[in-house]
């Protein structure tokens, strides 16, 4: 069975703290890494994907990948009220492309207080 | 860029009845996803289409749900003799073909809202 965990939260940071989202996964073939934000009752909006081991920024986030801890995690810096909403955590095994389809957590809930 | 276009937005309809959601994707992807969300989970596949060829059905596909990308362009999801449990927001997602490394970044679209009376 292959999942993917997340702590639905909420968690609440105040406005201009960074937000830390923790996701980890059970296949050890899962190759690559999606972070999603999703408002509620909207469809979710792709903001940071990662392949290898490390980091990736762009711009406010960051996304960290341990593939030995079977570990992804988006950081958000100096967040906003607008960054409200449930970030959903996303790997796809893609075995030379033949699997296509993304396995989702069931989202974190991120409140930003002003 | 146009993204991915789901109809209708809403669709309310009495147990029983069938549905057809529509999906266009981004013109230049060749691969297209179905996914379902209900309240408080993630997305789950559904079924996924490169060109017309459909790929793979997950286990939620069940008899009642069939889909069609007849020209490789825009898909089709109908569900038979709905029930309260299709309920659901129904996604649509599309994305270029994956190389033999890394998966490609999937869009997705503003969903269908099935709600069963």
């Amino acid at each position: 069975q292959k999942e993917v965990e997340q702590n639905s939260g909420p968690l609440s940071v105040p406005e201009g703290a960074i937000a830390s989202l923790n996701c980890t996964y059970s296949d050890r073939g899962s190759q690559s890494f999606f972070w999603y934000r999703q408002y509620s009752g909207k469809s979710p909006e792709l903001i940071m994907f990662i392949y290898s081991n490390g980091d990736k920024e762009d711009g406010r986030f960051t996304a960290q990948l341990n593939k030995a801890s079977q570990y992804v995690s988006l950081l958000i810096r100096d967040s906003q009220p607008s960054d409200s909403a449930t970030y959903l955590c996303a790997v796809n095994l893609n075995y030379g492309g033949s699997q296509g389809n993304l396995i989702f957590g069931k989202g974190t809930k991120l409140s930003v207080k002003p | 860029d146009t993204g991915v276009s789901q109809n209708p937005r809403h669709k309310i309809t009495k147990r029983g009845q069938n549905v057809t959601f529509r999906c266009d994707p981004i013109s230049e992807h060749n691969r297209l996803y179905w996914y379902r969300q209900t309240l408080g989970q993630g997305p789950e596949f559904l079924t996924y289409f490169q060109n017309e060829a459909q790929l793979e059905k997950s286990r939620l596909l069940s008899d009642r749900f069939s889909a069609e990308r007849p020209k490789g362009s825009f898909s089709t999801l109908e569900i038979q003799r709905t029930e309260q449990g299709d309920s659901a927001m129904y996604l649509c997602a599309s994305s270029l073909v994956p190389g033999t490394g890394n998966g490609q970044p999937q869009h997705f679209g503003d969903g269908t809202r099935l709600s069963i009376l």
